[in-house]
């Protein structure tokens, strides 16, 4: 089946440092990828849909500035979280769908910690 | 606005006693229902996909079926490895706004099978 490969697994960064998680398709080429977040018992919330090729699309309240979006390829779209708070802290979900009408398929997440 | 409501937020059942899950909708016009299984700390193991009314999918002791208003996941005689939490997400046909292939999550009913 589908998989999506996201890295890191897990993070921990200073206050004010940038840290960047990748997400891969290895068996199938997206031309869309997906960023989500998570809090503790809560929903996925979309952050953003990124393109190959073109800019990403943010969800309203998302920072663009903030969590830069880089869809360099057909397999890899790469999430940076600039200046990093406290607050940022949070798991980070990515996603990927190959053909249309296709299922999503989750990567395992990134738990970013910001001290 | 499309929305998704799963309940109970949480279920305790005994090792082999079955029970069903509720993921209730509202959305102009349907593309597609899913169901998610997610461990603690991963991302969403991508479980079934419902597109229309009456539509029943099965997986080892998992059924899914789905109405036009909610979807069910049936759980027969469950084990302790079916401990997780079950995300229901819903696709609207594309409209004006809408990103492509936007997925709206429930809040998840997190499954708890104890021997």
């Amino acid at each position: 089946g589908a998989v999506v490969s996201q890295h890191p697994s897990r993070v921990i960064c200073k206050s004010g440092t940038s840290v960047k998680i990748e997400c891969r398709s290895l068996d199938f080429q997206a031309t869309t990828m997906f960023w989500y977040r998570q809090f503790p018992k809560q929903s996925l919330m979309l952050m953003a849909t990124s393109n190959e090729g073109s800019k990403a699309t943010y969800e309203q309240g998302v920072e663009k500035d903030k969590f830069l979006i880089n869809h360099a390829s057909l397999t890899l779209s790469t999430l940076t979280v600039t200046s990093a708070h406290p607050e940022d802290s949070s798991f980070y979900i990515c996603s990927a769908r190959g053909r249309e009408g296709s299922p999503l398929h989750f990567g395992n997440g990134t738990r970013l910690t910001v001290t | 606005e499309d929305q998704v409501t799963q309940s109970p937020e949480a279920l305790r059942l005994q090792e082999g006693e079955s029970s069903s899950l509720n993921c209730s909708y509202t959305v102009s016009g349907l593309r597609g229902l899913f169901w998610y299984r997610q461990d603690p700390g991963k991302g969403p193991e991508f479980l079934f996909t419902l597109y229309s009314a009456g539509e029943e999918k099965e997986k080892e002791r998992l059924k899914a079926t789905l109405t036009k208003k909610e979807s069910f996941l049936h759980i027969t005689a469950p084990k302790p490895e079916d401990s997780a939490t079950y995300l229901c997400a819903v696709q609207a046909q594309r409209g004006r706004g809408s990103t492509l292939g936007r997925l709206y999550f429930g809040r998840g009913t997190q499954l708890t099978v104890w021997p």
